[in-house]
C-alpha cells in the first residue's frame, strides 16, 4: 500500500540553523509529493510540491526534491527562522486515490 | 485560502450526543473532503465527496456520516459521538492546478466529547 514516514521529532534549532526533515515513502504507481506546513492554531498550508522525479519544490526559503531512486522527498531550508516554527507534514498521492500523511514533525526554532 | 470555513470551530459536547459539523466553499470545487487529526497519527480520512450527493468512505469512517446536498456544503455527522472522536476536524477542496490536483484545507473544527 501507500505510505509516508517522517522523521520523528520534536526538531529544535537555533536560528540561522540549517533544517533537513526527512520524509521516505512506498507508493504503488507514480505518486505526486507534498509538505503541508500548519502554524500554531492553524489550518494546513500548502508548502510546496512536486509531481514528478527529480522536480524540485520550493517556497519560503524551503526545497525538497522528488528522489524515486530513494523514495525521499526530503525538505530544507538553508537558514531557519523563529517564524518557521511549526508541524511539517510531508503527503503523497497517487492518482485517483486519497492524500496520504506522514504523522508530522514539529520544528522549534529559537532565537 | 481557497474560500473554505468550518462551524463551528471549537465545540464541547457529551457522549451519545449527535454532532454536525459543516464545511462550507465558496469556489465550486467538485471534491472536498473531511480529515481528523490526532497526535501521533497525523491526518487521516473519514470521507470524501466527488458531486453533490455523491460520497465515500475513508481510512477511519465508522461512526461518522456524511451529506452533501448543495456544491458548497459538506456536512459531518456523529451520530452518537464517543471520547474517541475528540479530535481536530479538517475539511478540504481539491482544486486541479497544470493536470494536478492539490488539496487546501479549512482552519479546523476542535471537537471534545466529555
Amino acid at each position: 500500500g501507500n505510505s509516508v514516514t517522517q522523521m520523528e521529532g520534536p526538531v529544535t534549532l537555533s536560528e540561522e540553523a540549517f533544517l533537513t526533515i526527512n520524509c521516505t515513502y512506498t507508493a504503488t504507481g507514480y505518486p505526486s509529493l507534498f509538505w503541508y506546513v500548519q502554524y500554531p492554531g492553524e489550518g494546513l498550508q500548502l508548502l510546496l510540491k512536486a509531481t514528478k522525479a527529480d522536480d524540485k519544490g520550493s517556497n519560503k526559503g524551503f526545497e525538497a526534491t522528488y528522489r524515486k531512486e530513494t523514495t525521499s522527498f526530503h525538505l530544507e531550508k538553508g537558514s531557519v527562522q523563529v517564524s518557521d516554527s511549526a508541524v511539517y507534514f510531508c503527503a503523497l498521492r497517487v492518482k485517483g486515490t486519497a492524500l496520504i500523511f506522514g504523522k508530522g514533525t514539529t520544528l522549534s526554532v529559537s532565537s | 485560502d481557497a474560500g473554505i470555513t468550518q462551524s463551528p470551530r471549537h465545540k464541547v459536547t457529551e457522549t451519545g450526543t449527535p454532532v454536525t459539523l459543516r464545511c462550507h466553499q465558496t469556489e465550486n470545487h467538485r471534491y472536498m473532503y473531511w480529515y481528523r487529526q490526532d497526535p501521533g497519527h497525523g491526518l487521516r480520512l473519514i470521507h470524501y465527496s466527488y458531486g453533490v450527493k455523491d460520497t465515500d468512505k475513508g481510512e477511519v469512517s465508522d461512526g461518522y456520516s456524511v451529506s452533501r446536498s448543495k456544491t458548497e456544503d459538506f456536512l459531518l455527522t456523529l451520530e452518537s459521538a464517543t471520547s474517541s472522536q475528540t479530535s481536530v476536524y479538517f475539511c478540504a477542496i481539491s482544486e486541479r492546478t497544470g493536470g494536478e490536483d492539490t488539496q487546501y484545507f479549512g482552519p479546523g473544527t476542535r471537537l471534545t466529547v466529555l
